[in-house]
């Protein structure tokens, strides 16, 4: 079982960038890692998911150092609307027997 | 929208009673997976299922059971219940059968047994 541990709160203001590191030490050759955001009373929603080195979309960006042993999600110039809880998680893509595991997340607020 | 389905959006019962979530993955997808969330457990995995089979199972109690039907749609069933039960729960469907695939929430059902 892929274990991962996270920070549980962190906090930070309007338009700054926010960096939420994921420690994952056991992380197998074929897992990748992913990362949800969730709202109160909603579903979890994908943000980005990556394997190696660095990934980049319209909303985050994912660093993997080389040993893959940690992942930090970066948040350019958050707001508001950020605020919410970000779940790291790693399993293989296919087949494998992991079972998915949230964890409790890491909940960001963000403060005018 | 994830494209997920969720019935009904609230549930309120009682204690012992039993009551069954709807779940309609995704077009396309072929796992889907249920998990509960309440305040001070965070999001559960409960089970997995894989175009119509057990694919992993969590930590489901004895007096819940899910299954996927043909058309891939599932429903969970929980029986006996009790107050503890009151959670939301929440369905996500993925294309493939990995624990690393990308999946989609739906909605939720707010449950709350009284």
């Amino acid at each position: 079982l892929a274990k991962t541990t996270q920070p549980i709160s962190m906090d930070s203001y309007e338009g700054q960038e926010v960096n939420i590191t994921c420690s994952h030490n056991n992380i197998a050759t074929n897992d990748y890692i992913t990362w949800y955001q969730q709202f109160p009373s909603q579903g979890p929603r994908f943000i980005i998911q990556g394997y190696k080195t660095k990934v980049t979309n319209e909303v985050a960006s994912l660093f993997i150092p080389a040993d893959r042993k940690s992942s930090t999600l970066s948040l350019p110039r958050v707001s508001l609307s950020d605020t919410a809880v970000y779940y790291c998680l790693v399993g293989r893509l296919g087949g494998g027997s992991y079972i998915p595991t949230f964890g409790r997340g890491t909940s960001l607020i963000v403060h005018p | 929208d994830s494209g997920v389905t969720q019935t009904p959006k609230h549930l309120i019962t009682a204690t012992g009673q039993r009551v069954t979530l709807r779940c309609s993955p995704r077009s396309g997808d072929l796992s889907v997976y249920w998990y509960q969330q309440s305040l001070d457990q965070g999001l559960q995995f409960l089970i997995q299922y894989y175009n119509g089979e057990e694919r992993a199972k969590g930590n489901i109690l004895e007096r819940f059971s899910a299954q996927q039907f043909p058309d891939l749609h599932s429903e969970l069933n929980l029986s006996s219940l009790e107050l503890g039960d009151s959670a939301l729960y929440f369905c996500a469907s993925s294309k493939n059968r990995g624990s690393g695939e990308t999946q989609y929430f739906g909605p939720g059902t707010r449950l709350l047994v009284l």
